[in-house]
């Protein structure tokens, strides 16, 4: 069975500073990875995503994950935080089998920005 | 390109009803997958559906069922609701002519049973 395991539940990082979200997986399968950030009382929006090309992968709102597979990581990284920043941000891994891809979500992380 | 929309955005009910919620899948995407987000919690996967048949369900009692619609668009139906079935329930569609592990969310509908 797949996991995500998403270390503390809240990050607070002042304005500018580097934001890191930490990221760990376990997957029986070479995994698909995704990272998803939800804003206040609304969906959730696909940051980014890795499916095996690059492990560095870049997404929107300057955010870039890189996957390791020795560590089984996949940790969130930007390297100056913004306001517009503040939100929870979800990992999540897929199974490869295409016509039934169910998302396996970690508990999110709450990331606060300081002035 | 229309993104995936959800309806109702709130709903209260009591305790023992039945409650109905809409999706309408992304422009393109034949699959659609339903999440319950408990407050505070990930997403959790109730269930896929592809071609109008159910395609991989998660740990959810059988009062949860859907349906699929020929114009891709899908139900999820609860039964017999319990307070803990409060939550925000989200859709999510996807492709699986693309690969379909990629999943683009809708707004959600918000339940609350008293």
């Amino acid at each position: 069975a797949q996991s995500v395991t998403q270390l503390g539940s809240h990050v607070s990082v002042s304005e500018g500073a580097l934001v890191l979200l930490r990221c760990n997986y376990s997957s029986s399968v070479p995994p698909y990875l995704f990272w998803y950030v939800q804003y206040p009382n609304q969906g959730l929006q696909l940051l980014l995503k890795y499916t095996s090309a690059a492990t560095l992968v870049k997404g929107i709102n300057g955010f870039e994950a890189e996957f390791k597979k020795s560590e089984t990581s996949f940790h969130l990284t930007k390297p100056s935080a913004h306001m517009s920043d503040a939100a929870e941000y979800f990992c999540a891994v897929s199974d490869r089998d295409g016509a039934n891809s169910k998302l396996t979500f970690g508990k999110g992380i709450t990331l606060s920005v300081r002035p | 390109e229309t993104g995936v929309t959800q309806s109702p955005t709130h709903l209260i009910k009591t305790r023992g009803q039945q409650v109905t919620l809409r999706c309408s899948s992304q422009s393109g995407h034949n699959t659609v997958s339903w999440y319950q987000q408990a407050l505070g919690q990930g997403p959790q996967f109730i269930f896929q559906y592809y071609r109008e048949e159910e395609n991989g369900r998660g740990n959810f009692p059988p009062r949860f069922s859907g349906l699929q619609f020929p114009n891709y668009s899908s139900e999820l139906n609860v039964n017999a609701l319990e307070l803990d079935d409060s939550a925000l329930y989200l859709c999510a569609s996807s492709s699986a002519q693309a690969g379909g592990e990629t999943q683009y969310f809708g707004p959600g509908t918000r339940l609350l049973v008293l």
